[in-house]
């Protein structure tokens, strides 16, 4: 089992239809994340979850939903979607930070390339 | 504010050469960390290095070294003697704490190793 595995790979969705995008790590990590990377823009830090709790909601249209049921699982509902919100949707896991940690570096997985047509 | 600044955007070199990326970095907080993370085709990114801002001393790891100079605000990356399976695309972060929650990327540079 590779550290982070995001599923779909690939989706291709409509402006009406809703989707689910998946995550799960192996790596027993307790913080996670969604990240946008958009052509020629930085990668967009979209939402953090530490120890099961939401704690960043970086002004992130109200279209993508967070989900955490548990450390392990990362969710991301999608509904309604622009065009302009294709893109390669990567999701994280790390140490959460806390006094003591040591390696808290980001796990990243391959990312859901997303196409809204 | 934080903020990465990778200024070029790609690079082209021929195996064996040495290639330096550059990260320039903004920052208020006299606490930060600083990464790397390549992103192979494959999409994921893998990690490469996180630096503290109190440990300036460079580092060196097989092929890759790094040159952290707080004074220019700035956290280069060099590859010796490039290889093929170095083409990526390169990111720079910061982060205002030791974790991975308010990383900051870049933009990244994309590197391509010709044979």
């Amino acid at each position: 089992e590779t550290g982070v595995t995001q599923t779909p790979r690939h989706l291709v969705m409509g402006m009406t239809n809703k989707k689910s995008l998946k995550c799960e790590q192996h790596l027993g990590h307790n913080a996670m994340y969604w990240y946008k990377q958009s052509a020629k823009k930085p990668l967009e830090l979209m939402f953090v979850y530490s120890l099961e709790e939401r704690v960043e909601n970086n002004s992130v249209p109200s279209r993508f939903s967070p989900e955490c049921p548990n450390s392990s699982h990362l969710f991301l509902h999608l509904h309604t979607l622009q065009p302009e919100d294709s893109a390669l949707y990567l999701c994280a896991s790390s140490q959460a930070f806390l006094i003591g940690t040591t390696h808290t570096e980001a796990f990243f997985g391959q990312g859901t390339r997303l196409t809204v047509v | 504010a934080q903020k990465v600044t990778q200024a070029q955007t790609e690079i082209s070199v021929v195996e064996k050469e040495d290639v330096t990326l550059d990260c320039v970095y903004e920052t208020r907080d006299t606490t930060y960390y600083l990464f790397w993370y390549k992103q192979p085709p494959s999409g994921e990114l893998v990690f490469l290095i996180r630096r503290n801002s109190f440990d300036e001393q460079n580092e060196i790891s097989g092929r890759y070294s790094w040159n952290f100079q707080k004074s220019t605000s700035s956290f280069n990356f060099t590859i010796t003697a490039s290889q093929v399976v170095d083409s990526a695309v390169y990111f720079c972060a910061l982060s205002p704490q030791g974790g991975s929650e308010k990383l900051v990327f870049g933009k990244g540079t994309k590197l391509t190793v010709n044979p």
